[in-house]
């Protein structure tokens, strides 16, 4: 069972928009939530995070928000920039597993258009 | 700067041949993990370790084995290399704890295509 889903497999956007990515999960024990980008032929590197003590997390032009009652989270990019375009993974952890493992979704292949 | 490295980018093998893929971190980390990264699959875990020695399974095992004999390697083995086991490697390592809430470093990875 797909415990964290990301729905689409791609986006679109253009250059100096949002890009909006989402992510869904169904484990309640899940506390701590990732994103990480991808580039082709380089290993995943880490974006942002947030706690659930949280509903929103902010780093620059990336912002992170957490519903927890409906168990979604989402990634803004504000601007969009063409190096943004990458594979977005969203993962997730739980303490009882001391947040050591992660619990990764599909992934989304983001493409921000010049 | 942290630094974690993969012994072959690409490797070509034939099936029944038995594969090792060695990963090296440079960190000091306790935790260290094998994912294989699949087309509308993402990342699924294969094994991890918190410890020398230690190992446990991740979400696909089956036909993997792993090996971790000192702290800074953690080798990957597929006993006898199947077509289903072609895909891309990815290797990645961590602190142990609450603390460190997750956060991986990864590899470059390994593209693996069994014949």
């Amino acid at each position: 069972d797909q415990q964290v889903k990301q729905n689409s497999p791609s986006l679109s956007v253009q250059e100096g928009r949002i890009s909006i990515l989402n992510c869904d999960y169904t484990n309640s024990m899940f506390d701590y939530f990732l994103w990480y980008k991808k580039y082709p032929a380089e290993g995943p590197t880490f974006l942002i995070s947030i706690s659930s003590i949280k509903d929103k997390n902010e780093d620059g032009r990336f912002t992170v928000f957490l519903n927890k009652s409906a168990k979604h989270l989402s990634l803004h990019i504000v601007p969009s920039q063409p190096g943004d375009s990458a594979v977005y993974f969203c993962a997730a952890s739980a303490r009882e597993t001391s947040g050591s493992r992660l619990t990764f979704g599909e992934g989304t292949q983001l493409t921000v258009n010049p | 700067d942290v630094k974690v490295t993969q012994s072959s980018r690409y490797l070509v093998k034939r099936t029944g041949e038995k594969v090792f893929l060695e990963c090296v971190q440079d960190m000091d980390h306790e935790n260290m993990f094998w994912y294989r990264q699949d087309p509308g699959l993402g990342l699924r875990l294969i094994y991890f370790s918190y410890d020398v020695k230690m190992k446990e399974k991740g979400d696909i095992p089956e036909g993997y084995s792993v090996s971790r004999e000192k702290k800074e390697r953690f080798s990957l083995i597929l006993e006898s290399a199947s077509t289903n086991q072609t895909s891309m490697y990815l290797c990645a390592s961590s602190l142990w704890g609450l603390a460190a809430r997750g956060t991986q470093y990864f590899g470059p990875g390994t593209r693996l295509l069994v014949l």
